[in-house]
């Protein structure tokens, strides 16, 4: 299948710091990308919607200015948690989908720890 | 909007018996259906999906049926081994849209 990347796999910052998370297509190119957020033992929990070149769609609750995303080309989207603080402390999850098939492949996921 | 429901939450088999999930959705509009496995810590990982214009689909031990009429679709792993267990989510989706996952069934394989 295809391959996502994302980095860095595991962050630990202080309250207060921002933290960017980059997610790559490495081998196909993806229009629509996806944010998820995944609490212990719980389903995937859509953030937002990435669309390159256009502003992200934000779930109801999401804060936009909390976590920025920015999709500027086909293969890299990035989001960015804006003053962190330990209740953004998760499991951050990305995927990118193929234009033609709509199938979504994940990224391998980004543990963040706020202290 | 779409409503994806899945059974069972757990799941414990020995090793070589058969394991099944089942998923039912509420949108008819939905079309394509995946199932993901996700091992602790990583990220979901795709291992077999169907299409609204078939019934059924194989892959070695693994295979996934589709009933549109009834609105439910269902992951049957055969002869389980322990690197089957995981965290399995099963999706629906129609072109364009967004993925409605279900909540996970958390497979354990006892050698």
């Amino acid at each position: 299948g295809a391959v996502v990347s994302q980095h860095p796999s595991r962050v630990i910052c202080k309250s207060g710091t921002s933290v960017k998370i980059e997610c790559r297509s490495l081998d196909f190119q993806a229009t629509t990308m996806f944010w998820y957020r995944q609490f212990p033992k719980q389903s995937l929990m859509l953030m937002a919607t990435s669309n390159e070149g256009s502003k992200a769609t934000y779930e109801q609750g999401v804060e936009k200015d909390k976590f920025l995303i920015n999709h500027a080309s086909l293969t890299l989207s990035t989001l960015t948690v804006t003053s962190a603080h330990p209740e953004d402390s998760s499991f951050y999850i990305c995927s990118a989908r193929t234009d033609d098939k709509n199938i979504q492949y994940f990224g391998a996921g980004t543990r963040l720890s706020v202290l | 909007g779409e409503n994806v429901e899945q059974h069972p939450s757990t799941l414990s088999v020995q090793e070589g018996d058969s394991a099944v999930i089942k998923c039912t959705y509420s949108d008819s509009a939905s079309n394509y259906f995946p199932w993901y496995k996700q091992e602790l810590g990583k990220g979901p990982q795709l291992i077999i999906d169907i299409r609204s214009n078939v019934g059924e689909k194989k892959d070695q031990r693994i295979a996934v049926t589709l009933n549109k009429t009834a609105k439910h679709f269902s992951l049957h792993i055969t002869e389980t081994q322990p690197e089957d267990s995981a965290v399995y989510f099963c999706a629906a989706s129609w072109a364009g849209n967004q993925f409605y996952f279900g909540t996970g069934t958390s497979l354990t394989v006892i050698p």
